[in-house]
């Protein structure tokens, strides 16, 4: 069980085009879904938290307005990369997880990835 | 800042035998530690958890916990080819959340 569907896995598109993102869990409800993204070699860098129903919450850096994440159900987030130009180039990467309240013990469930390319 | 170390290696090791993998964290207050195996070019998949002081084992895989050390492990016995891959320790936010810190990984070459 706990099975997260990301699409689409590879995006290849012209600098200044939007690109949205969708992450699935199939067989969970994730109450709380994550966004990362993550550059060659390198670890993942959380981007924002997305709580069912409530506005995301972005670490510090990444910018709300370029970054647009949507969690209107329990088992659909999307994120939006707004007019993305050859720097937004990076594998981005959703997670799901069954948690709530102030402390959970579950463990976050990654999609296979997003690869975004752009021109 | 929380923060989760580990050595990004490679550690080598030959085929059959015991790879150790290590990982120290920051925050006392974590409660809930994981690993994630991560092939390159794909995303990370959930190997162990472990909430709780000692070992806890899994097929091949042993993870250890010592909170009063701060320091968790992941030991591969019988190790495959298959098994290499990059290997993410992970520690739950201590201050409450579902906020999970990443180390930056080990990556770990089996080879024949």
């Amino acid at each position: 069980g706990a099975v997260v569907s990301q699409h689409p896995s590879w995006v290849i598109c012209k600098s200044g085009t939007s690109v949205k993102i969708e992450c699935r869990s199939l067989d969970f409800q994730a109450t709380t879904m994550f966004w990362y993204r993550q550059f060659p070699k390198q670890s993942l860098m959380l981007m924002a938290t997305s709580n069912e129903g409530s506005k995301a919450t972005y670490e510090q850096g990444v910018e709300k307005d370029k970054f647009l994440i949507n969690h209107a159900s329990l088992t659909l987030s999307t994120l939006t990369v707004t007019s993305a130009h050859p720097e937004d180039s990076s594998f981005y990467i959703c997670s799901g997880n069954r948690g709530q309240g102030l402390v959970s013990n579950q463990p976050q469930h990654f999609g296979d990835g997003t690869r975004l390319s752009i021109l | 800042q929380k923060e989760v170390e580990q050595n990004s290696g490679p550690l080598s090791v030959p085929e059959g035998a015991i790879a150790s993998l290590n990982c120290t964290y920051s925050d006392r207050g974590s409660q809930s530690f994981f690993w994630y195996r991560q092939y390159s070019g794909k995303s990370p998949e959930l190997i162990m958890s472990i909430y709780s002081n000692g070992d806890k084992e899994d097929g091949r895989f042993t993870a250890q916990l010592n909170k009063a050390s701060q320091y968790v492990s992941l030991l591969i016995r019988d190790s495959q080819p298959s098994d290499s891959a990059t290997y993410l320790c992970a520690a739950g936010a201590g201050g409450g959340g579902n906020k999970l810190t990443f180390g930056t990984g080990t990556q770990l070459k089996v080879e024949l």
